[in-house]
């Protein structure tokens, strides 16, 4: 099975700021990882596919990277609306897991 | 629009049986592969089944192969798990998800998303 490792499990930032989330696999796969977020008492929202393709209607301070074990989440200026906790998926093999989430707080 | 409604959650007897239902509209079942994922109270999501969008594949994490089956009627348009021997670790949001994959190919990832129902299992 693929382990995901996300960090920081918690992160404050202010808006404007810029946050980056990494989540790391236990074994290496190609681009198959997905990002989601998660506000407080709402189902996930798909966010990006592939590592770094943006789901139509994600606004462009989203962005992803990575490839291999290591791969990025980046808000590039924190907006009010982006406050939730992020999760990555991979999307390479069953079982498919995800990571452990990374919740964006205001500092 | 596309949307996935579920059903069928509530609080249940450790070793009791519940059958969770998710309608789908917008779009047909039968063109998907479907998911259901789990969220403990507190804490992280969790992938527990996946069924092609012709029921010959099947996939399950291991702490519920053999007690859980996931099912789908195509005339309702519907997607269901069947929990068996619950456990009070089963105790969750039970989300019903969709794969974007075109033509039946399974992407592995999920574009939509239900409200969920929450499964208390509780003594």
């Amino acid at each position: 099975d693929i382990q995901m490792t996300q960090s920081p499990s918690s992160v404050s930032a202010s808006v404007g700021d810029r946050v980056t989330i990494t989540c790391r696999a236990s074994q290496g796969f190609s681009r198959w990882l997905v990002w989601y977020q998660q506000k407080a008492g709402q189902a996930p929202k798909f966010l990006i596919s592939a590592a770094s393709s943006l789901q139509s209607g994600v606004p462009a301070r989203f962005s992803g990277s990575g490839s291999g074990t290591e791969f990025t989440l980046t808000i590039s200026s924190l907006q009010p609306e982006d406050f939730a906790t992020y999760y990555c998926q991979q999307a390479n093999s069953y079982p498919l897991t995800f990571g452990g989430g990374t919740k964006v707080e205001i500092k | 629009e596309v949307q996935l409604v579920e059903s069928g959650g509530g609080l249940v007897q450790p070793g009791g049986s519940l059958r969770l239902s998710c309608a789908a509209s917008g779009f047909t079942l039968t063109s998907y592969w479907m998911s259901w994922v789990r969220q403990a109270p507190g804490k992280g999501l969790e992938w527990v089944a996946s069924m092609s969008q012709d029921g010959n594949e099947k996939y399950f994490v291991d702490s519920v192969r053999g007690r859980f089956t996931i099912s789908r009627d195509n005339a309702k348009n519907s997607l269901y798990l069947q929990m068996n021997s619950l456990r009070v670790e089963d105790t969750a949001v039970y989300y019903c998800v969709r794969d974007p994959g075109p033509d039946g190919t399974g992407w592995y990832y999920f574009d939509c998303w239900g409200q969920g129902t929450l499964v208390t299992v509780s003594s």
